[in-house]
């Protein structure tokens, strides 16, 4: 079964960091393009970050650029999103997503920063 | 950025009857060298993450039954459920993948008259 789980999320103090990871299982990670998505409470998606397979293609959305990098370990089948600088306005479920596409999800990790 | 803009915001269709939600992209999304469009559509349930539905406007993902229909070309494009299922309760997003940032639409929330 084609599957991502995220982990990391909790609750942080505004200006603090977070370290998500994003485990895949049921295909050969190495080969696809992935993301992070997040979901402010109430409000739709929004697209995070994109790294190709191989690392060297990376895009941020503005509002998370300089403080947020992605990442990923291929022979862990791991993907990982290091947040610093946290905001108020960073608090939402995170996603990670495969593919250009957003084909598979997760089932998200909650970040809540608040203090 | 793309803007794309969904409409309705909300609506409701009896039982088997149709519904159509329509995704408006502030600037072209069809790549002409391939003669895609990159838009997609997805479908979120209550406590679930989004779920692709559609993808190249067009193209359904496998899984997904055939009374989702995805048209459109440019900067107009439209989901229909050609026949509503109570299944179908969901709120529904279009996303542009042709340019970075890629961007959804606000969403529309779909009920049962």
């Amino acid at each position: 079964e084609v599957q991502l789980v995220e982990s990391g999320g909790g609750l942080v103090q505004p200006g603090g960091s977070l370290r998500l990871s994003c485990v895949a299982s049921g295909f050969t990670f190495s080969d696809y393009n992935m993301n992070w998505v997040r979901q402010a409470p109430g409000k739709g998606p929004e697209w995070l970050s994109y790294i190709n397979s191989s690392s060297n293609t990376i895009y941020y959305a503005d509002s998370v650029r300089g403080r947020f990098t992605i990442s990923r370990d291929n022979a862990k089948n791991s993907l990982y999103l290091q947040m610093n600088s946290l905001r108020v306005e960073d608090t939402a479920v995170y996603y990670c997503a495969r593919n250009r596409t957003l084909d598979v999800w997760g089932q998200g990790t909650t970040v809540t920063v608040s203090s | 950025d793309i803007v794309m803009t969904q409409s309705p915001d909300s609506l409701a269709v009896s039982l088997g009857e149709r519904a159509s939600i329509n995704c408006k992209s502030s600037q072209s999304v069809l790549y002409n060298s391939n003669n895609k469009n990159y838009l997609a559509w997805y479908q979120q349930k209550p406590g679930q993450p989004p779920r692709l539905l559609i993808y190249w406007a067009s193209t359904r993902e496998s899984g997904v039954p055939d009374r989702f229909i995805g048209s459109g070309s440019g900067t107009d494009f439209t989901l229909t459920i050609s026949s509503l299922q109570a299944e179908d309760v969901a709120v529904y997003y279009c996303r542009q993948y042709y340019n970075n940032p890629w961007t959804f639409g606000q969403g529309t929330k779909v009920e049962i008259k």
